[in-house]
């Protein structure tokens, strides 16, 4: 299995622009998180997604962004628009339901200028 | 709520030095408690966990004991090489719910 792949890999964009991040989970993992990792705030759950359902998005920071999983095996976070202020990695992650074990992809490194 | 607070970092030490990160959690229930580990450019991946009290996980040398009583999962290794360097996260996980709670992370330098 390839594990959890994002993309892109790296965004650049200027503030203002629509920006979106994609992640596809590990085959046969019901539960996808999407998490926001800074120097200052460390690690942040945005949401996670039970059976393609979102379950908890108290973490998503305010209505500029949104999340999607149409399907199991794709999921995508939209920053519409962007601010300088959401540079940060983001990354998803998949785990097979109440086991604990979450699976990272390598994340996409955002920066807004 | 649930929480998990782990030592500030950096961590600087020396080859072949006794490691320890502190982790202490807070949590409504019974958690599984997880160390994950980050190296650079990566994303985070599992190093060890321990699903109920006095549980021992370990992995690559690395040590943690869930201690209900302190709330605690200290994690360990005996003798640290280079190839340790990254940042630590201790996290954990409730049953009712696949949501995982991270520290903030530690960040860990070895040096030759």
């Amino acid at each position: 299995d390839a594990g959890v792949i994002q993309s892109p890999r790296h965004e650049v964009t200027e503030m203002g622009q629509e920006v979106t991040l994609r992640c596809k989970p590990i085959s046969g993992h019901n539960s996808l998180f999407w998490y926001r990792q800074t120097m200052m705030r460390g690690l942040e759950l945005l949401i996670y997604f039970n059976n393609n359902v979102p379950i908890d998005d108290s973490g998503m920071p305010e209505d500029r962004f949104s999340a999607k999983m149409p399907n199991a095996s794709f999921s995508t976070l939209k920053i519409q628009p962007s601010e300088p202020r959401d540079s940060a990695v983001y990354f998803c992650a998949s785990i097979i339901r109440l086991t604990g074990k979450a699976f990272f992809g390598q994340g996409t490194r955002l920066t807004v200028v | 709520g649930d929480s998990v607070t782990q030592m500030e970092g950096p961590v600087t030490l020396s080859e072949e030095a006794f490691l320890t990160i502190n982790c202490t959690y807070t949590a409504t229930g019974y958690p599984s408690l997880f160390w994950y580990v980050q190296y650079p450019g990566e994303g985070l991946q599992l190093l060890l966990k321990a699903t109920k009290a006095d549980d021992k996980g370990s992995n690559k040398g690395f040590e943690a004991t869930y201690r209900k009583e302190t709330t605690s999962f200290h994690l360990e290794k005996g003798s640290v090489q280079v190839s340790d360097s990254a940042v630590y996260f201790c996290a954990l996980s409730l049953d009712r719910d696949d949501k995982i709670i991270f520290g903030k992370g530690t960040r860990l330098h070895i040096l030759p």
